[in-house]
C-alpha cells in the first residue's frame, strides 16, 4: 500500500495566519490526491481533489498544490472555523490510503 | 441536495452480528459508488471498501476483506455494511461516503459523507 505521511502532525496558529500542511506519498501518485477537513464530532468534508481543485462551496483561502510525491495544503488568512484536523488521501493506487492527519489548533 | 443519512449508534457484544445502513438521496443512486471508512477512537481514517450500485461490484481493502460485507438495496437507495461476528477491535465510527464520478468514471476521492455511525463492541 502507498503510505501517506503528513507533517506536521499538529500545529498552533492564530487567526489571520497562513498555514501550510505537507503530505508526502511513498511513491508517485501524479495528482490523484484529495484533502479533507474534519471538525470534532463531525464527518470529514471534502476540500480538494486532483491535488488542486477546490470542491464546491470551499472558500478560496484554501489551496492545494503538488504532484508526484509531494503535496501541500495552504490556508491563507486562517479563520476561526478552520481549526480542525486535515487529512490527505491518495487515490492513484488501490487501495486508497489516508495520511495520519494534521490538527490545526488555536495559538 | 446530496444526502447520506446513516443509521444510529449500536452497542453490541463480541461475536454478535450487525448491519448498519446509509440512505442516499438527492442523486441517481446507481451512478455513484458508495465507500465505507473506519475511524477508530481518536485515530485517523481508513478506507474499508466500496460497492458500485450499478453492477454490485465490490472492492475491499485487504485489511477488511473477509470480515465485513458490503451490499445495497436499489429500491430504497440504501447501502449496508455488515459484520458476521464482531470483535472489540471493531469499536469505531463508520462513515459511508460517495465517490466522485464524472462521465461514468468514478474515483476513490470522496465528495459527500454520511454523518457516521458509532459502533461499540464490548462484553
Amino acid at each position: 500500500d502507498i503510505q501517506m505521511i503528513q507533517s506536521p502532525s499538529s500545529l498552533s496558529a492564530s487567526v489571520g495566519d497562513r498555514v501550510t500542511i505537507t503530505c508526502r506519498a511513498s511513491q508517485g501518485i501524479t495528482t490523484w490526491l484529495a484533502w479533507y477537513q474534519q471538525k470534532p464530532e463531525k464527518p470529514p468534508r471534502s476540500l480538494i481533489s486532483g491535488a488542486s481543485t477546490l470542491q464546491g462551496g470551499v472558500p478560496s483561502r484554501f489551496s492545494g498544490s503538488g504532484s508526484g510525491t509531494d503535496f501541500t495544503l495552504t490556508i491563507s488568512n486562517l479563520q476561526p472555523e478552520d481549526f480542525a484536523t486535515y487529512y490527505c488521501q491518495q487515490y492513484n493506487t488501490y487501495p486508497p490510503t489516508f495520511g495520519g492527519g494534521t490538527k490545526v489548533e488555536i495559538k | 441536495e446530496v444526502l447520506l443519512v446513516q443509521s444510529g449508534t449500536e452497542v453490541k457484544k463480541p461475536g454478535e452480528s450487525l448491519r448498519i445502513s446509509c440512505k442516499a438521496s438527492g442523486y441517481v443512486f446507481s451512478d455513484y459508488w458508495i465507500n465505507w471508512v473506519r475511524q477508530m477512537p481518536g485515530k485517523g481514517l481508513e478506507w474499508m471498501g466500496r460497492i458500485d450500485p450499478a453492477d454490485s461490484h465490490t472492492n475491499y481493502s485487504p485489511s477488511f476483506q473477509g470480515h465485513v460485507t458490503l451490499s445495497f438495496d436499489k429500491s430504497t437507495t440504501t447501502a449496508y455494511l455488515q459484520w458476521g461476528s464482531l470483535k472489540a477491535s471493531d469499536t469505531a465510527i463508520y462513515y459511508c461516503a460517495r465517490s466522485y464520478c464524472l462521465n461514468a468514471v468514478c474515483q476513490y476521492s470522496l465528495d459527500f459523507w454520511g454523518q457516521g455511525t458509532l459502533v461499540t463492541v464490548s462484553s
